[in-house]
């Protein structure tokens, strides 16, 4: 199975101020598409995951533009650039380039 | 706007069968363009992928769950069902629905449940 690591595991922040949080994977998420097959999800306390980010930096339908991701092959990156109090909660990563599917252990996003 | 909505017994004995259903309205369960999918979460932990099934009844599993998952489809009642048997306490989690856009390329599982809690206990 392909390895999702992520740092940090928590993250306070301040509102207005920006916030990175890195995924790593154990072997290249980079197809021969051109697509790197990573998504980004976060998960607000008590509700059900919300996708963000597929494909490694598309924007999911209503996801606001100040949420941005980058990266390729093993190293991505999902950014915040000024975090907003509702953007609390658990961000996890994903590989979708084979199954199983498999997430990275969560950053929590604290204010 | 299509919307998953899990049921099914929020308690199973041990090595009993926990079986869980997912109704899918304002969209088709037969459609050729998504996967549908299941997730778990044991309480203040992560997120597990169980397996999907495609509208041809096509499916992939998790390894990790040794062979004791089923996934299936009831097109008559657009609906998708998850079976795990020989469950344990390990087993014990919330489980999601979910819906994998795109086949051949995956544009993420962009439509969720809101998630079942299933205790697995005597």
């Amino acid at each position: 199975d392909i390895v999702m690591t992520q740092s940090p595991v928590s993250l306070p922040v301040t509102p207005g101020e920006p916030a990175s949080i890195s995924c790593r994977s154990s072997q290249s998420l980079l197809y021969s598409n051109g697509h790197n097959y990573l998504d980004w999800y976060r998960q607000k306390p008590g509700q059900s995951p919300q996708l963000l980010i597929y494909l490694g930096s598309n924007r999911a339908s209503g996801v606001p533009g100040r949420f941005s991701a980058s990266g390729s092959g093993t190293d991505f990156t999902l950014k915040i650039s000024r975090v907003e109090a509702e953007d609390v909660g658990i961000y996890y990563c994903m590989q979708a380039l084979e199954t199983p599917y498999t997430f990275g252990q969560g950053t929590k996003l604290e204010i | 706007q299509v919307q998953l909505q899990e049921s099914g017994p929020g308690l199973v004995k041990p090595s009993q069968t926990l079986s869980l259903t997912c109704t899918v309205s304002g969209g088709s369960i037969s459609s050729t363009t998504y996967y549908w999918s299941w997730v778990r979460q044991p309480a203040g932990r992560g997120l597990e992928w169980i397996g999907r099934i495609y509208t041809t009844g096509s499916t992939n599993y998790n390894p990790s769950l040794k062979g004791r998952v089923t996934i299936s489809l009831d097109t008559s009642k657009n609906q998708f069902a998850l079976q795990l048997s020989s469950v344990t306490a390990a087993d014990t989690a919330v489980y999601y629905c979910a819906r994998e856009d795109g086949i051949g390329i995956s544009f993420g599982l962009d439509v969720w449940g809101q998630g079942s809690s299933v205790t697995v206990a005597s």
